[in-house]
């Protein structure tokens, strides 16, 4: 299995601010998937990022609005840009595990714009 | 496109009871299916993943059954808990890269 450590596990942002969101892999993984939960509803997936390579936005998802970072194997950034109360939501990181691709979460990032 | 759907939206049941929830997917072309259960307001737990070869898996009292055939899986709860209550989510995948699709989920309350 993996262990996924998310930062920080929940926060409070003024509108038109930034907010960054970490994850923290304890093994090497190709691909790292990050996902939105809005309120009472089930999770959507925001983008792909791959290690070296620009993230992979779904439909309804832009860069400019929510930059990612893959820097390493092991870790990667999710910034919800420019914040507006309609981007509360809990943001969750996952990985596949290498050997049967069982998908594992972290604990999620509890976001609430003011 | 795949869509996951998932019945009931909600289930309260009397503690001990054996219950079931439903999973069924629109494109038998998966990979792997994945049962979760989500607390509120954290993050996912695997329950339990089947691959597209097989048919069930257990775990304690957890049993999740797949029917690929016919775009189905069932996640059988034996002899409930109050600590059971979550919401319990199904997800599926085209192949070991993909992202995986989630259902909405069935929010379960376990009556002490």
């Amino acid at each position: 299995s993996a262990v996924i450590s998310q930062k920080p596990s929940r926060d409070i942002c003024q509108r038109g601010t930034s907010l960054t969101i970490q994850c923290q892999v304890d093994s090497q993984v190709t691909m790292m998937f990050w996902y939105r939960q809005q309120p009472g509803q089930s999770l959507t997936l925001i983008a792909t990022a791959n290690q070296g390579s620009e993230a992979t936005y779904e439909s309804g998802f832009v860069i400019d609005k929510f930059p990612i970072s893959r820097p390493n194997l092991t870790f990667s950034t999710l910034t919800v840009s420019n914040m507006s109360p309609e981007d509360s939501s809990i943001y969750l990181c996952s990985v596949k595990g290498q050997l049967n691709t069982e998908a594992f979460f972290g604990q999620g990032t509890r976001l609430t714009v003011v | 496109k795949q869509e996951v759907t998932q019945i009931p939206a909600a289930l309260s049941v009397p503690e001990g009871e054996n219950l079931v929830l439903n999973c069924s997917f629109t494109d038998s072309a998966i990979y792997n299916l994945q049962w979760f259960r989500q607390d509120p307001g954290k993050g996912l737990t695997s329950l339990l993943l089947i691959q597209s070869s097989q048919r069930e898996q257990t775990s304690g009292r957890l049993n999740a059954s797949l029917d690929k055939s016919s775009g189905r899986s069932t996640l059988y709860i034996a002899a409930s808990q109050p600590g059971d209550s979550a919401t319990y989510l199904c997800a599926v995948d085209r192949n070991r890269d993909d992202k995986i699709i989630f259902g909405k989920g069935t929010r379960l309350h376990i009556l002490p």
